[in-house]
Formats: structure tokens, sequence, C-alpha cells
């Protein structure tokens, strides 16, 4: 069985400032990792993804997250950011089969 | 034009009443799923369809129903819709012959309000 924990329903970062967006994750098989972003009315949209391989991923926007096998982790970072970053961060996880467990959602406030 | 399309994208119904959402896509997947968000929970499976012939009940499909009408539609209803059914709705595809482990392709979802 696979699960799902974000830590922090809300995250909020100056513009400019480091975004640290964490995930824990639990699976009984080598894990399918994710990161997706739903910007306001806007469905889900992949930001990256961890299959195999090296172990930081980069994705789009300047986001990479690493997968930590020892921490079971996949934690997602961003040097510095913007505002159009703003949105909700979701973390998820796939053992290979059909079925993506999604976290609860991370949202991301940037201030001014 | 976007890949899924849902309709309605916003709806506003009675308790009791029979409603119907609607997916279609562009992608060419065998693989369609619904979702319900509630804020705070994440995304939650309804039912999913690996293709026209098989469908499968998520974890909360109580209340719910689907048609895979066509390999490029699905279709949600609720037979007597409850005010706890009020959340927003996605449909999503994903198809693992590209080899793309499951990454899933989102419509901008229905934002339904049962009153």
């Amino acid at each position: 069985a696979q699960s799902v924990t974000q830590l922090g329903s809300h995250v909020s970062v100056s513009e400019g400032a480091l975004v640290l967006l964490r995930c824990n994750y639990s699976s009984s098989v080598p894990p399918y990792l994710f990161w997706y972003v739903q910007y306001p009315n806007q469905g889900l949209q992949l930001l990256l993804k961890y299959t195999t391989g090296a172990t930081l991923v980069k994705g789009i926007n300047g986001f990479e997250a690493e997968f930590k096998k020892s921490e079971t982790s996949f934690h997602l970072t961003k040097p510095s950011a913007h505002m159009s970053d703003a949105a909700e961060y979701f973390c998820a996880v796939n053992g290979g089969g059909f079925k993506t467990i999604f976290g609860a959602g991370t949202r991301l406030f940037v201030k001014a | 034009d976007a890949d899924v399309t849902q309709t309605p994208r916003n709806r506003i119904t009675k308790t009791g009443k029979r409603i119907m959402l609607e997916c279609s896509q562009t992608k060419g997947h065998d693989r369609m799923y619904w979702y319900r968000q509630d804020p705070g929970l994440g995304l939650r499976l309804i039912y999913y369809s690996f293709d026209v012939k098989d469908i499968n009940k998520g974890e909360i499909s109580d209340g719910y129903s689907v048609s895979r009408q066509a390999q490029a539609k699905f279709s949600l209803s609720l037979e007597s819709a409850i005010p706890n059914q009020t959340a927003l709705y996605f449909c999503a595809t994903s198809d693992l012959k590209t080899g793309s482990q499951e990454t899933q392709y989102f419509g901008p979802g229905t934002r339904l309000l049962v009153l």
C-alpha cells in the first residue's frame, strides 16, 4: 500500500526566497513519485516526476525534487520564488500500477 | 484546444436531483478517472476505467455511477445528489503504453454545489 504525507497545508515565502515543500511517502514497492501543481480555477498539471535513475529531478518553471529513499522523502524546491508560483502543490505516489495516491496538498503563498 | 475537457464547469443543484458530469479527451488514452477534491483531503478516486468495457470502483464510489460511452468519453452521475457531494470534480486520463509511468492529465474541473 502507498500513502503520501505533505507537511504543511500552507507555506508562505517572500518573492526571491527559497521554496521548500515537503513530502514523505510510504510504499511497499519502488515508487514512482510526482509533483503536480494546480493554479486557481485550473486542473492539476505535472510539475515533475521520478521513475528510476537520477534521484534529483528537474521540472518546469525552475522546480526540482530529490528522491531520498533512506528518508522516504521527495521534497520540492525552487531557489527563488516568483509571484507566479502561487498555487497549490500536490505530491503523489504510484506503485507501478493503475492507482496514484495524492497528498492533501500544500498551498504556496508568495509575498511581494 | 484543451486535451481533456469537462462540462459543465460549474453547477448548482438541489438535494435529490440527478446530475451528470461529462468528460471528453482527445489524447487517445485508454485510461480515464474521476476524482473529487475537497479542501484538506487532496484528490480521492471515485471511479476509473481502463477501456470501454472495463470500469472499476475507486475508494469513494458510493452515491456515484459512471458510463464510458467511448474511448474518449467518461461520464459521472450522481443519482440523487446530497449536500456532502459538494466538491470540485476532476476527470483525468493516462496511458501506460507510452511508458509514462502513470502520468495523469487533468481536465479543468467541475465545481458542484448541492443545496
